[in-house]
C-alpha cells in the first residue's frame, strides 16, 4: 500500500527566504512522486515529478525536489520564496493502476 | 476553451434535489477522475474511467453515480445528497492508457457544492 506524508499543515516564510515543504512516502513499488500547487479557487497544477533517472528533479516557477530512496522523502525547496508561491502545496505518489495518493497538504505563507 | 473545464463553478442544492456536475477535458487525454476536496482532508478519490469504461470506484455512496459518454466528457449525478457532501468536487485528465503509466494529472477549477 501507498501512503503519503506532509509535514506541516502550515509553513511561514518571508519573502526571499528559502522555501522547504517536506514530504515523506510509504510504497512498496518504485514510486512516481509528483508535488502539485493550488492556488485559491483553482485546481491543482503540476509543480515537478518524479519518475526514474536523476534524482533532483527541477519544476516550474523555481521550484526542485530531491527523490531519496533510504529516507523516502521527496522534499520541495525553492531558494527564494516570494509572494506569488503562496498557495497550497500537496505531495502526491502513484504506485500502479489509476490510483494516485495525495498528502493532507501544506499551506505556504509568504509575508514581506 | 483550453484544458479542463467544470461545469457549474459553485452549486447550493438542497437534500432532496437532483443535480449534476460536468466535466470536459481538451487535452486528448484518455482518463478521467473524480475527486472530492474536504477541508482538512486529503484529496479522495472517487472514479476514474480509462477509454470511458470505470476502472476505480472507490466505495463511494450510491448518491453519487458517474456517467462517461466519450473520453472527452465527464459527468457526476447528484440526488439526496447529505450536508457532509458539500465539499470541492475536482475534476482531472491524463494520458494514461492501461494504468501502467505514471502521468501527471491535468485538473479542472472544481465546482464547490453547498448542500443545504
Amino acid at each position: 500500500a501507498q501512503s503519503v506524508t506532509q509535514l506541516g499543515s502550515h509553513v511561514s516564510v518571508s519573502e526571499g527566504a528559502l522555501v522547504l515543504l517536506r514530504c515523506n512516502y510509504s510504497s512498496s513499488v518504485p514510486p512516481y512522486l509528483f508535488w502539485y500547487v493550488q492556488y485559491p479557487n483553482q485546481g491543482l497544477q503540476l509543480l515537478l515529478k518524479y519518475t526514474t533517472g536523476a534524482t533532483l528533479v527541477k519544476g516550474i516557477n523555481g521550484f526542485e525536489a530531491e527523490f531519496k530512496k533510504s529516507e523516502t522523502s521527496f522534499h520541495l525547496t525553492k531558494p527564494s520564496a516570494h509572494m506569488s508561491d503562496a498557495a497550497e502545496y500537496f505531495c502526491a505518489v502513484r504506485a500502479g493502476g489509476f490510483k494516485t495518493i495525495f498528502g493532507a497538504g501544506t499551506r505556504l505563507f509568504v509575508k514581506a | 476553451e483550453t484544458g479542463v473545464t467544470q461545469t457549474p463553478r459553485h452549486l447550493v442544492m438542497g437534500m432532496t434535489n437532483k443535480k449534476s456536475l460536468k466535466c470536459e477535458q481538451h487535452l486528448g487525454h484518455n482518463a478521467m477522475y473524480w475527486y472530492k476536496q474536504s477541508a482538512k482532508k486529503p484529496l479522495e478519490l472517487m472514479f476514474v474511467y480509462s477509454l470511458e469504461e470505470r476502472v476505480e470506484n472507490n466505495s463511494v455512496p450510491s448518491r453519487f453515480s458517474p456517467e462517461c459518454p466519450n473520453s472527452s466528457h465527464l459527468f457526476l449525478h447528484l440526488h439526496t445528497l447529505q450536508p457532509e457532501d458539500s465539499a470541492l468536487y475536482l475534476c482531472a485528465s491524463s494520458q494514461d492508457r492501461t494504468g501502467t503509466t505514471y502521468n501527471e494529472q491535468f485538473f479542472g477549477p472544481g465546482t464547490r457544492l453547498t448542500v443545504l
